[in-house]
């Protein structure tokens, strides 16, 4: 199976700060890779997929970057509706899995 | 509007059975693949299964096979779980999600229904 870890687990920031969060997979996924932010009592929504396309709708302030094992996600001036947990997901073969998360507060 | 709308969850004991269902609306269902993930108590998210668009085609976790089954009803919309010999490891909130069309991801995803499976 391909891991996934996301670092930091836990980031504390403010509003209007740059905000970058790693995922690195066990094994290349290509461009498989895709971010989710989740808010507490929430579904899942989707941010980013082919490893650096905004879904539509999603605020231009969200980026996606990376290839093969390591990938990015950057928040350029965190909002407060920012504040969530955002999960990597890989796709490219099955099981997929997520990363374990990472929990952005104030 | 996409709409998933997740139901069938509740308290189980352990070993015992549930069906969990997705009913789907807003889009031609039977040209989705669907998922369901789950995700216990605080914990983060675990994908459980995929179905392709006709249901010819399904996908497990290690966890799960042998044990749940997923399924869907393309002439009703909807999307299954049968899930059997449950754990008291298989608590969690399960939700539905929807791939897309072209690309890989989860594109939309319903708001979850818990299970909780208890002595």
């Amino acid at each position: 199976d391909i891991q996934l870890t996301q670092s930091p687990s836990f980031l504390s920031a403010s509003v209007g700060d740059r905000v970058t969060i790693t995922c690195r997979a066990s094994e290349a996924v290509s461009s498989y890779l895709a971010w989710y932010q989740q808010k507490p009592g929430k579904a899942p929504s989707l941010l980013v997929y082919a490893a650096s396309t905004l879904q539509s709708g999603v605020p231009s302030r969200f980026s996606g970057s990376g290839s093969g094992t390591e990938f990015t996600l950057t928040i350029s001036s965190l909002q407060p509706e920012d504040f969530a947990t955002y999960y990597c997901h890989q796709l490219i073969s099955y099981p997929y899995t997520f990363g374990q998360g990472t929990k952005v507060d104030i | 509007e996409v709409q998933l709308v997740e139901s069938g969850g509740g308290f189980v004991q352990p070993g015992k059975s549930l069906r969990l269902s997705c009913a789907a609306s807003g889009f031609t269902f039977g040209i989705y693949a669907m998922n369901w993930v789950r995700q216990a108590p605080g914990k983060g998210l675990e994908w459980v299964s995929k179905i392709d668009g006709s249901g010819g085609s399904t996908y497990y976790a290690d966890s799960v096979r042998g044990r749940f089954t997923i399924s869907r009803d393309n002439s009703n919309d909807t999307l299954f779980l049968h899930m059997t010999s449950l754990r008291v490891e298989d608590s969690a909130t399960y939700f539905c999600a929807r791939d897309g069309r072209w690309q890989r991801m989860f594109e939309f995803w319903g708001q979850g229904t818990a299970v909780a499976v208890s002595p």
